[in-house]
């Protein structure tokens, strides 16, 4: 099993400003995964990170409004830029092992 | 390409009542199955899972079976509690091509006293 650890828990950001989301986990792992729920939704994958590349974003998502790092494999980074009220989410990290997936504790982000 | 289609909430039972949520999907090869619970403010838990045909998980009362006839993979509870409500969501994990976990809609479930 993998244990996730995500900083910060909660945070409340001006808009125009940038948070940037940390994502610890207790093994080294080769792909690690963000992912956005938007209130009252379910959650959407933003990108796939691998360490040593650019990360992988899905249709929707761009790197300059959400920037990512890699910088080994047992941590990851995720940065919203330029927020504005329509980024409040939360945002998990995931990491899948064999035939299961774990998911950090989610960052709920209110912009306003 | 693969996804997992629900039903649509809110579901509204009495306590004590049978639950079932429907769970369908579409996957090539042969996916994890995984229910997943958020509790109101909360974060993601996992709730049970299967990883191969016919497998039951099931977790709290909760169970469902891994139906590879029916691509199916359906929540049922024989006896909710107020405590049981929440979203719920099922989801898979492919077990090729990226490994990234696919969701659900999600289900509200409010049980009344």
């Amino acid at each position: 099993s993998a244990v996730i650890s995500q900083k910060p828990s909660r945070d409340i950001c001006q808009r125009g400003t940038s948070l940037t989301i940390q994502c610890q986990v207790d093994s080294q792992v080769t792909m690690m995964f963000w992912y956005r729920q938007q209130p009252g939704q379910s959650l959407t994958l933003i990108a796939t990170a691998n360490q040593g590349s650019e990360a992988t974003y899905e249709s929707g998502f761009v790197i300059d409004k959400f920037p990512i790092s890699r910088p080994n494999l047992t941590f990851s980074t995720l940065t919203v830029s330029n927020m504005s009220p329509e980024d409040s989410s939360i945002y998990l990290c995931s990491v899948a092992q064999e035939t299961e997936a774990f998911f950090g504790q989610g960052t709920r982000l209110t912009v306003v | 390409g693969d996804s997992v289609t629900q039903m649509e909430g809110p579901v509204t039972l009495s306590e004590e009542a049978f639950l079932t949520i429907n769970c369908t999907y579409t996957a090539t090869g042969y996916p994890s199955l995984f229910w997943y619970v958020q509790y109101p403010g909360e974060g993601l838990q996992l709730l049970l899972k299967a990883t191969k045909a016919d497998d039951k998980g099931s977790n709290k009362g909760f169970e469902a079976t891994y139906r590879k006839e029916t691509t199916s993979f359906h929540l049922e509870k024989g006896s909710v509690q107020v405590s049981d409500s929440a979203v719920y969501f099922c989801a898979l994990l492919p077990n090729t091509g990226g490994f990234k976990t696919i969701f659900g809609a999600g289900t509200r479930l409010f049980v009344k006293a």
